[in-house]
């Protein structure tokens, strides 16, 4: 099973930030089927980001990610209020599916 | 507009039984993979199960392999997750999700609360 590690547990930033999330895998995810979710409390998850690097339909382009092979990145250009939640990264390249644990984006 | 709408989610003593169910609606839903994850109490995403588009392949997390069961009925544009020999550590909000490699659309989740 590959075990995603994202960091840091909690970011705390400030609106109009640039904020950089980090998800690490422990082995290889294949041809980057590496998605990304946000998940506000009370709501189910919202994808954001999948193939690591494209933004899922309605997106703001101020959300972008990058990465392969072991390392992904969750890049959120500008912060807008309504940005602070849980991100999560997920792997879909290999059974069983698994996420990162997730980190929380607050408001400094 | 793509629904997923879970039912079933309630209060159930450990080592009982309860049967989700997810009701799916806005798609085609014989031609997509199906999930269920689930969500402890402020803790994070765990997939539990998946079942491909006909109902032929299932899979599930080691953790409840066993003791649960994934099914779907096209013909109801139903998804099912069945639970047995349920455990204090199965309390959670399970989400029904389609697949498109990713999980593209999740549904709003059941609460499961295993206690005596």
């Amino acid at each position: 099973e590959i075990v995603l590690t994202q960091s840091p547990g909690t970011l705390s930033l400030s609106p109009g930030e640039r904020a950089t999330l980090s998800c690490r895998a422990s082995q290889s995810v294949s041809s980057s089927y590496l998605a990304w979710y946000q998940q506000k409390p009370g709501q189910a998850p919202r994808l954001l980001i999948y193939g690591a690097s494209s933004r899922a339909t309605g997106i703001p382009d101020r959300f972008s990610g990058s990465g392969s092979g072991t390392d992904f990145t969750l890049t959120i250009s500008r912060l807008e209020p309504e940005d602070f939640a849980v991100y999560y990264c997920q792997q879909y390249g290999n059974s069983p599916r698994s996420f990162g644990q997730g980190t929380k984006l607050e408001i400094k | 507009e793509v629904q997923l709408v879970e039912s079933g989610g309630g209060l159930v003593q450990p080592g009982g039984s309860l049967r989700l169910s997810c009701a799916a609606s806005g798609f085609t839903f014989s031609s997509y993979w199906m999930h269920w994850v689930r969500q402890g109490p402020g803790k994070g995403l765990v997939w539990v199960s998946r079942i491909n588009s006909d109902g032929s392949r299932t899979s599930y997390a080691d953790s409840v392999k066993g003791r649960f069961t994934i099914s779907r009925d096209n013909a109801k544009n139903t998804l099912y997750l069945q639970m047995n020999s349920l455990r204090a550590e199965d309390t959670a909000v399970y989400y029904c999700a389609r697949d498109y490699g990713d999980i593209d659309y999740w549904g709003q989740g059941t609460l499961v609360t295993v206690s005596s």
